[in-house]
């Protein structure tokens, strides 16, 4: 059973405009979130985390929302820009980590 | 959707010692599974890709003879860490992806190795 989902495999947006990947997931004993981001033929990057105690944390053009009661997740991106394009994971962390299948951003010029 | 098992989950070793962790894509074929390191807090490394019937490809700076990779059949990859050290202590993930690229990929749960 899948305990984190990104239901959107793929999200395009022009650039300059926010991006919004979503992430949603089960178990309401995950402590710890993180968002990776995947360039093509390399390992995925972190990219900025939340611990559940906190309801957002920003970092630059990235933030971080999360909202416990409906266990979900999201990474703004604001502006975008076309080096954006990559594929974003989210991840949950308790004991083991939990990662969702990916969304590609295209990010158009 | 496609579901990505890793065992074991956890393992607590001696120095010296041998430790295989598998990776079984269950509902589906995967021709290519990642390896990775997990360090606290930051970013995956990609240790090494590995394709079903033939020779992993070794990240930079990681020992293949240290972190040997089998990859026998469609759904099963193997990582054995070799004469294992305490530094070698870590979280190892695999992920895998399936013949259809929409299916992007799947990472299995991890397992955290400690080497006492």
């Amino acid at each position: 059973d899948q305990q984190v989902k990104q239901n959107s495999p793929s999200l395009s947006v022009q650039e300059g405009r926010i991006s919004i990947l979503n992430c949603d997931y089960t178990n309401s004993m995950f402590d710890y979130f993180l968002w990776y981001k995947k360039y093509p033929a390399e390992g995925p990057t972190f990219l900025i985390s939340i611990s559940s105690i906190k309801d957002k944390n920003e970092d630059g053009r990235f933030t971080v929302f999360l909202n416990k009661s409906a266990k979900h997740l999201s990474l703004h991106i604001v502006p975008s820009q076309p080096g954006d394009s990559a594929v974003y994971f989210c991840a949950a962390s308790g004991n083991q980590f939990y990662f969702g299948t990916g969304t590609s951003l295209t990010v158009i010029p | 959707g496609a579901v990505v098992s890793q065992h074991p989950s956890w393992v607590i070793c001696k120095s010296g010692t041998s430790v295989k962790i598998e990776c079984r894509s269950l509902d589906f074929q995967a021709t290519t599974m990642f390896w990775y390191r997990q360090f606290p807090k930051q970013s995956l490394m990609l240790m090494a890709t590995s394709n079903e019937g033939s020779k992993a490809t070794y990240e930079q700076g990681v020992e293949k003879d240290k972190f040997l990779i089998n990859h026998a059949s469609l759904t099963l990859s193997t990582l054995t860490v070799t004469s294992a050290h305490p530094e070698d202590s870590s979280f190892y993930i695999c992920s895998a992806r399936d013949r259809i690229p929409n299916y992007g990929y799947t990472f299995g749960s991890g397992t955290r190795l400690t080497v006492v």
